[in-house]
């Protein structure tokens, strides 16, 4: 199946820091989504992006399909964006395939 | 609307009783996954649904699980006998179409077996 590989798997991050995240990919997809797990483990939707450049406040994410890969970048971090960072895609099996996840730490 | 709906959010059972997790997807959507989250294996798709038949359930691990979709607004995933190594997040997604569309997930089952 298709392998997605996260990076990095730790992030420490000082409230107002801005970073960014990365997920590559083994093969061609037709989905791919980012989510965020939060410290009560619910999985919340951040971007549905299987190609482009999305943005939704402090948040916004961009695949390149053709290189393998998605970029999500978090700016101005506040301690709510705490938890992991999942992205996960589609290939031609039609299975949602997450990767280890980013987990994020913002402190104040 | 409401969202995935999981049921029960918490479930604590001794080793050998039978476990049922149950589903509700997004009114519409066609189909419905089951996922298990484990420190050590993180999320891994257990079996997946389109259209209320079985796909894939190539991600279950043993015959102890099994799941059933009767009709387009429920599912279940049981377990039985239950073991300690079950212990995990179960957690449910549908989508509007398989691999296509956007996957929305439940709040999770959080399941320990003692």
């Amino acid at each position: 199946g298709i392998q997605v590989e996260q990076s990095p798997p730790d992030l420490i991050l000082q409230e107002g820091a801005n970073s960014t995240l990365r997920c590559n990919f083994s093969d061609s997809v037709n989905n791919l989504q980012w989510f965020h797990q939060n410290p009560w483990g619910q999985l919340i939707n951040l971007f549905y992006i299987p190609s482009g450049t999305k943005q939704n406040g402090r948040l916004s994410a961009t695949t390149v399909a053709t290189e393998r890969y998605s970029l999500l970048y978090i700016s101005s971090s506040q301690t709510t964006d705490s938890g992991v960072y999942f992205c996960a895609v589609v290939s031609n099996d039609y299975k949602l395939s997450f990767g280890a996840g980013t987990t994020v730490t913002v402190r104040a | 609307d409401a969202g995935v709906i999981q049921s029960p959010r918490h479930e604590v059972t001794e080793m050998g009783q039978e476990v049922t997790l149950r589903c509700k997807p997004i009114s519409g959507h066609n189909s419905l996954f089951w996922y298990r989250q484990t420190m050590m294996r993180g999320l891994e798709l257990l079996i997946y649904f389109n259209n209320n038949v079985p796909i894939d359930d190539s991600g279950m691990p043993e015959d102890r699980f099994s799941a059933k979709m009767p009709n387009a607004s429920f599912s279940t995933l049981k377990i039985q006998p239950s073991e300690p190594r079950d212990s995990a997040v179960y957690f449910c997604a549908s989508s509007l179409e398989r691999g296509y569309t956007e996957a929305f997930f439940g709040q999770g089952t959080r399941l320990t077996v003692v």
